[in-house]
């Protein structure tokens, strides 16, 4: 099973400035089958980015997603206020059908 | 508008057994996989079980296989989750979650429900 490992854990930030998420695999994921999430408080996951690079319908084009094989990162270019959550990471599979990282929290500074 | 309306939780004890239901509404429900993920209190994100558009293949992490039974009816647009022998360590919200392949596999989990509250405690 493809073990995924998020960092940093907790990431402190100002808005306006840059954020980079980092998710690193135990093994080769097809970047077809890599997704980000955000998760805010009190709500469900909404998905951000799938295929390591596509945006979800609805996403603001300061999100974006990168990389390829084990290593993979999505960048917020200039925070909003209402970027401040929770990200996990997700390779979606056969055999578990999805394995997700442990989150970063991304918190304002 | 998709939407995915989880009922059932609650309190139960050590043991006891409880069934999840999630209404969908907003597209062709017979189409899609469907699953469940789980969030403890505090915690990540759990893979719990998963189910094809036609319910004939079914998954099930470690945790839970055994005790829990996924299921659906295309006909009610409702997606089921069969709880037994259930212990401390299922305490968790249960999010139903929509795939976007007929097949589990190889599918990104576009929308998800507010998820229920399972609490599992004597």
């Amino acid at each position: 099973e493809i073990v995924l490992t998020q960092s940093p854990g907790t990431l402190s930030l100002s808005p306006g400035e840059r954020a980079t998420l980092s998710c690193r695999a135990s093994q080769s994921v097809s970047s077809s089958y890599l997704a980000w999430y955000q998760q805010k408080p009190g709500q469900a996951p909404r998905l951000l980015i799938y295929g390591a690079s596509s945006r979800a319908t609805g996403i603001p084009d300061r999100f974006s997603g990168s990389g390829s094989g084990t290593d993979f990162t999505l960048t917020i270019s200039r925070l909003e206020p209402e970027d401040f959550a929770v990200y996990y990471c997700q390779q979606y599979g056969s055999s578990p059908p999805a394995t997700f990282g442990q989150g970063t929290k991304l918190e304002i500074k | 508008e998709v939407q995915l309306v989880e009922s059932g939780g609650g309190l139960v004890q050590p043991g006891g057994s409880l069934r999840l239901s999630c209404s969908a509404s907003g597209f062709t429900f017979s189409s899609y996989a469907m699953h469940w993920v789980r969030q403890a209190p505090g915690k990540g994100l759990e893979y719990v079980s998963a189910i094809s558009s036609n319910g004939g293949s079914t998954y099930y992490a470690d945790s839970v296989k055994g005790r829990f039974t996924i299921s659906r009816d295309n006909s009610k647009n409702t997606l089921y989750l069969q709880m037994s022998s259930l212990r401390a360590e299922d305490t968790a919200v249960y999010y139903c979650v929509k795939g976007q392949t007929r097949g589990y596999s190889y599918g990104k989990f576009d929308y998800w429900g507010q998820g229920t509250l399972v609490t599992v405690s004597s």
